[in-house]
């Protein structure tokens, strides 16, 4: 298997401009997380998804950030406008929910996210 | 709900000693525990994993963990550490009832020096 997949890997960007980041997951999975990881904050988990429906965005840290799930092989994080504070690594996992799953998430490489 | 908690955010050890790294959780249903480990400029890849079967855990890379439910803690051990264990270690937790949804401690920086 592939693994989780993400693009771009890194991507530089001038404030004002849209960012979109893309996630394809694990085939077979259905709950998909969006993470972002800085020094200062660490990990941080912006919002979930299960089978393709958004069930937590209570970390999403603002409006300008969105997410959207239209089919079970992937997903976008947008940013509208970007902000010099909305740089870090921007991290995607996807796992089989509940018990069949076992609880495991699997990580994507990343995209590291540098506005300008 | 549940939390982690993780003792140390830098732990450093020689070639060869004894890595502990320690994280102790709060969950008010039986948890799934996990540790990760995140080497530099990559995403997090699961070392192993605690879901009420056996109490001692052993991972990838000679790692392993021991559930203490009594201290609620589930400490990541390495009795030899190698140059290659450095990296970011992170402690999570899950609901067995619940989705997948993890939380994550905030993460422990392990240094090996010769």
């Amino acid at each position: 298997d592939a693994g989780v997949i993400q693009s771009p890997r890194h991507e530089v960007t001038e404030m004002g401009q849209e960012v979109t980041l893309r996630c394809k997951p694990i085939s077979g999975h259905n709950s998909l997380f969006w993470y972002r990881q800085t020094m200062m904050r660490g990990l941080e988990l912006l919002i979930y998804f299960n089978n393709n429906v958004p069930i937590d965005d209570s970390g999403m840290p603002e409006d300008r950030f969105s997410a959207k799930m239209p089919n079970a092989s992937f997903s976008t994080l947008k940013i509208q406008p970007s902000e010099p504070r909305d740089s870090a690594v921007y991290f995607c996992a996807s796992s089989l929910a509940g018990l069949a799953g076992g609880g495991m998430q699997y990580f994507g490489p990343g995209t590291r996210l540098t506005v300008l | 709900a549940q939390s982690v908690t993780q003792l140390g955010s830098h732990v450093s050890v020689s070639e060869g000693a004894l890595v502990l790294l320690r994280c102790n959780y709060s969950s008010s249903v039986p948890p799934y525990l996990f540790w990760y480990v995140q080497y530099p400029n990559q995403g997090l890849q699961l070392l192993l994993k605690y879901t009420s079967a056996a109490t001692l855990v052993k991972g990838i890379n000679g790692f392993e963990a021991e559930f203490k439910k009594s201290e609620t803690s589930f400490h990541l051990t390495k009795p030899s550490a190698h140059m290659s264990d450095a990296a970011e270690y992170f402690c999570a937790v899950s609901g067995t009832g619940t989705a997948s949804k993890l939380t994550f401690g905030t993460g422990t920086r392990l240094q090996v020096t010769l």
